[in-house]
C-alpha cells in the first residue's frame, strides 16, 4: 500500500494569513494526487485534482502543486471558511489512501 | 446535478452483518467511466477507503478489509450496496459514499454523500 503523510498535523492562523500544507506519498504517484477540505458534520469537499488542477467551484486562493511523492496545497489569504481539516488522497494504486489529515483553526 | 445518500442501520451488534445502500441521482452506473466508492471515518479520525465499483462491474477492495466486504450494484435502481461482514466496535464510523469516474480527475472523488453514522456496540 502507498503510505500518505501530511505536515503539519495542525495549524494556527489568522484570517488572511498564507498557509501550506505539504503532503507525502510512500512512493511516487506522479500527479494522482486529490486534496479535500472537511468541516465538522460534513462530508468532505473536493478542492484540487490532478494535483493542481482547481475543482470548479472552488475558490482561486486555493492552490496546489508537486509531482511524485512531494505534494503542497496553498491557501493564499486565509478566510473565515477555510477553518476546517484538510485530507490528501492517493489514486495511483490500489488501495486508494487518504493522509492523516491537517487541521486548520483560528489563532 | 450529482447527488448521493445514504441509508442503513444505525446501530449494530458485534459479529453482526451491516448492509448499507447508496442511492444516487444525476448519473447511471451504465454509462461508462462511473463508478461509486465507499469511505468511512471513526469519530474524530481520518479518512479510509474501503470499496469501489465501477459501471463494467470491475470491483475494488480495500485488502485490509477485503474478506469481509461485498460491493455490488443495481443499475436499476440507482444504488450501491455494501456488505460488511463480523462488526466490531471498532468499525463504529461515519460511512459516506463518492463517485468517482475513472479516466477523469486522476482519481478524485467529486461528489460525496452525507454519510451516515453506525455504531457497533451490544
Amino acid at each position: 500500500d502507498i503510505q500518505m503523510t501530511q505536515s503539519p498535523s495542525s495549524v494556527s492562523a489568522s484570517v488572511g494569513d498564507r498557509v501550506t500544507i505539504t503532503c507525502r506519498a510512500s512512493q511516487g504517484i506522479g500527479t494522482w494526487l486529490a486534496w479535500y477540505q472537511q468541516k465538522p458534520g460534513t462530508a468532505p469537499e473536493l478542492l484540487i485534482y490532478a494535483a493542481s488542477s482547481l475543482q470548479s467551484g472552488v475558490p482561486s486562493r486555493f492552490s496546489g502543486s508537486g509531482s511524485g511523492t512531494d505534494f503542497t496545497l496553498t491557501i493564499s489569504s486565509l478566510q473565515p471558511e477555510d477553518f476546517a481539516t484538510y485530507y490528501c488522497q492517493q489514486a495511483k494504486s490500489f488501495p486508494f489512501t487518504f493522509g492523516p489529515g491537517t487541521k486548520v483553526d483560528i489563532k | 446535478q450529482i447527488t448521493l445518500k445514504e441509508s442503513g442501520p444505525t446501530l449494530v451488534k458485534p459479529t453482526q452483518t451491516l448492509t448499507l445502500t447508496c442511492t444516487f441521482s444525476g448519473f447511471s452506473l451504465r454509462s461508462s467511466g462511473m463508478g461509486v466508492g465507499w469511505i468511512r471515518q471513526p469519530p474524530g479520525k481520518a479518512l479510509e477507503w474501503l470499496a469501489l465499483i465501477y459501471w463494467d462491474d470491475d470491483k475494488r477492495y480495500s485488502p485490509s478489509l477485503k474478506s469481509r466486504l461485498t460491493i455490488t450494484k443495481d443499475t436499476s435502481k440507482n444504488q450501491v450496496v455494501l456488505t460488511m461482514t463480523n462488526m466490531d466496535p471498532v468499525d463504529t464510523a461515519t460511512y459516506h459514499c463518492a463517485h468517482i469516474t475513472r479516466g477523469y480527475y486522476e482519481g478524485a472523488f467529486d461528489y460525496w454523500g452525507q454519510g451516515t453514522l453506525v455504531t457497533v456496540s451490544s
